[in-house]
């Protein structure tokens, strides 16, 4: 069965540095684009990022270009999100989500790891 | 950017209809896809490209899409259903972008 497993979320200055990581079974892996999408407490669902099964292609919201990278190890079948100069309104929960079979749903999401940036 | 507006709240009696609606201009062009999300717990999608169904998820899900408004329907509704539900669209003008709808709380009275 697929699964999904995020980690690396805690608490973080404004201005630093975080990378969470999210790690995948029970499918394969390398031939399935992967998503990020957060939540702010208490608010709704908001897409962060994409990348392509392969890597190549690489989007963003506009709130986060710049700042966070997605990258990813199709040889440890694991996802990626580097977060640089984390901003309070990026306090949220992060979950990673599988690409679905049209390409344009998530089929899959991990369980979220919680994000809070607070002096 | 694309913007989907959902009704903040929804309430059905247990074994009556619930819709849901999801309005942006064209959205009848669109696939659209719904989630359900419980508190404290990740989305599940409940309905894909606008009517289909994955995998486990029961018939009382139902969905459809014309012109400016997509729509979710719970047939026969349960206490289980209660919940958060959440349309969502690929935007592929311009730059890939993936919108969610605002949300809509449904409660099983």
């Amino acid at each position: 069965q697929v699964q999904l497993v995020e980690s690396g979320g805690g608490v973080v200055q404004p201005g630093r540095s975080l990378r969470l990581s999210c790690a995948a079974s029970g499918f394969t892996f390398s031939s399935y684009g992967m998503h990020w999408v957060r939540q702010a407490p208490g608010k709704g669902l908001e897409w962060v990022s994409v990348i392509s099964y392969d890597g190549s292609n690489k989007y963003y919201v506009d709130s986060v270009r710049g700042r966070f990278t997605v990258s990813r190890d199709n040889s440890k079948n694991t996802l990626y999100l580097q977060m640089n100069s984390l901003r309070a309104e990026d306090t949220a929960v992060y979950y990673c989500a599988k690409e679905g079979p049209s390409g344009g749903e998530f089929d899959f999401w991990g369980q979220g790891t919680l994000v809070t940036v607070s002096s | 950017s694309y913007v989907l507006t959902q009704p903040p709240s929804v309430s059905v009696a247990p074994g009556q209809t619930a819709r849901i609606t999801c309005g942006a201009n064209n959205i009848g062009i669109k696939s659209v896809h719904w989630y359900q999300q419980k508190p404290g717990q990740a989305p599940v999608l409940v309905v894909y490209d606008d009517g289909d169904r994955p995998s486990g998820i029961p018939e009382r899900f139902s969905g459809s899409n014309s012109g400016n408004t997509a729509t979710l329907t719970i047939s026969r509704a349960e206490a289980g259903d209660e919940a958060d539900y959440y349309c969502q669209v690929w935007d592929n003008s311009g730059d890939q972008s993936f919108v969610f709808g605002t949300g809509t709380k449904v409660t099983v009275l």
